[in-house]
């Protein structure tokens, strides 16, 4: 099945420096990649999200880029503020018999310091 | 309602207890996911129903979970014999369109322990 990966797992920044997280995905029919945001004992929300037929989206300070070859995506979250730190989770959405499902990676922990 | 709605929002089971998790989602929205979120985890699928087809469960982790969404709107988890390793958020997820395809929205979730 559907493998994601992500990494950090853990990332610390300066406010007003720019965050990066990767992700990797095994299966090349995936064709949607959203990123949800989670503060603590909170709902996941969605912060972002591209499709396979575009390489990278932009929504003010934060940007994903999506390279279908490499299987890879990766969210920058640029001039970062306090209010971005929470738990990152990206997701592929791979093919099965069924339909498609939502395959979440297990997570990075942004702590942006004042 | 406005978002995806859960509840209980917190429920304590002693070992052995069947529980029962419900989730409202969206009028209208399509699919309905559930995951289960360990602590400091990503969600984990568990089941996913389109209208009130249960077309995927296969990651429901033993016969003692149980779901239903029997007129395609509300849905429902059960847990039977629920035990330790059961502790865990559970989160349901509706979007509009069928399967993975759009923005999936989630509800607080439902935190259960199991003593």
């Amino acid at each position: 099945g559907e493998n994601v990966e992500q990494h950090p797992s853990t990332l610390s920044v300066q406010e007003g420096d720019s965050a990066v997280i990767k992700c990797t995905y095994s299966d090349s029919a995936s064709n949607y990649f959203p990123w949800y945001k989670q503060e603590l004992g909170k709902r996941p929300q969605l912060i972002i999200d591209i499709r396979s037929n575009v390489g990278e989206k932009k929504d003010q300070r934060i940007a994903v880029t999506l390279n279908k070859t490499a299987k890879h995506f990766s969210l920058h979250i640029t001039e970062t503020q306090p209010e971005d730190s929470a738990v990152y989770f990206c997701a592929a959405t791979p093919r099965n018999n069924y339909g498609q499902n939502f395959v979440f990676g297990p997570g990075t922990r942004l702590s942006v310091l004042p | 309602g406005a978002g995806v709605s859960q509840s209980p929002r917190y429920k304590v089971a002693k070992r052995g207890q069947d529980v029962a998790l419900r989730c409202d989602p969206i009028s209208g929205h399509v699919s309905l996911f559930w995951y289960q979120q360990a602590l400091g985890q990503g969600p984990e699928f568990l089941t996913y129903f389109q209208n009130e087809a249960q077309l995927d469960k296969s990651g429901l982790p033993s016969d003692r979970f149980f779901a239903e969404r029997p007129e395609g709107s509300v849905s429902t988890l059960k847990i039977q014999r629920t035990q330790q390793e059961d502790s865990a958020v559970y989160l349901c997820a509706s979007s509009l369109a069928p399967g993975g395809t759009t923005e999936a929205f989630f509800g607080q979730g439902t935190r259960l322990t199991v003593v």
